[in-house]
């Protein structure tokens, strides 16, 4: 299995633009999260999923934050529009059901609006 | 609710010297118990979980953690570090039907 696969790895935007972040989680994982890193904050739950629908979006900070499962391989967070405090790493992170399982994380985009 | 500390940000220690990170957390219930290491510019990667029975648990690296019920910590430990080591470790805390609760993560810097 290739493992959690984000794109972009990197993106720069200008302030306003819209940005979309993509997952595509573990093939048979049924939670997928996403989550925010920064330095102030540490990691931040923004919104998981289970069985594509979303279970608890208290997290997403705004409402210029919309996140998304169509299917069950694939995932979007969108920020629209984009501020500079938006610059973050993002996480995706998928999982199968059950307490005991931990996540298999991607490797993150890392977002700066200028 | 449930929260998890780590007591240090950052933890600089010699090479092949021994190291202790710690974590506590709080929970009213039965929990799940996680660390995790993030090397620079790279994802979290699983280390060691603790669920149930033996409350020592041996994960990847030569890391292993124990689980303290009374004091509420499940502190990371390796008895020689290597360069090598130098990341970011998290613990994280999960009760049934919730999310991961991360920490803060403290930072593993080890020298020459």
């Amino acid at each position: 299995d290739a493992g959690v696969i984000q794109s972009p790895r990197h993106e720069v935007t200008e302030m306003g633009q819209e940005v979309t972040l993509r997952c595509k989680p573990i093939s048979g994982h049924d939670y997928l999260f996403w989550y925010r890193q920064t330095m102030m904050r540490g990691l931040e739950l923004l919104i998981y999923f289970n069985n594509n629908v979303p279970i608890d979006d208290s997290g997403m900070p705004e409402d210029r934050f919309s996140a998304k499962m169509p299917n069950a391989s694939f995932s979007t967070l969108k920020i629209q529009p984009s501020e500079p405090r938006d610059s973050a790493v993002y996480f995706c992170a998928s999982s199968l059901s059950g307490a005991n399982y931990g996540y298999t994380f991607g490797s993150g985009t890392r977002l700066t609006v200028v | 609710a449930q929260s998890v500390t780590q007591l240090d940000s950052q933890v600089p220690v010699f090479e092949e010297a021994p190291v202790e990170l710690r974590c506590n957390y709080s929970s009213s219930v039965s929990v799940y118990l996680f660390w995790y290491v993030q090397y620079p510019n790279q994802g979290l990667q699983l280390l060691l979980k603790y669920l149930s029975g033996s409350t020592l648990v041996k994960g990847i690296n030569g890391f292993e953690a124990e689980f303290n019920k009374s004091q509420t910590s499940f502190h990371l430990r390796k008895p020689s570090v290597h360069i090598s080591d130098t990341a970011e470790y998290f613990c994280a805390v999960k009760e049934s039907g919730y999310a991961l609760n991360f920490g803060k993560g403290t930072s593993l810097l080890v020298t020459p």
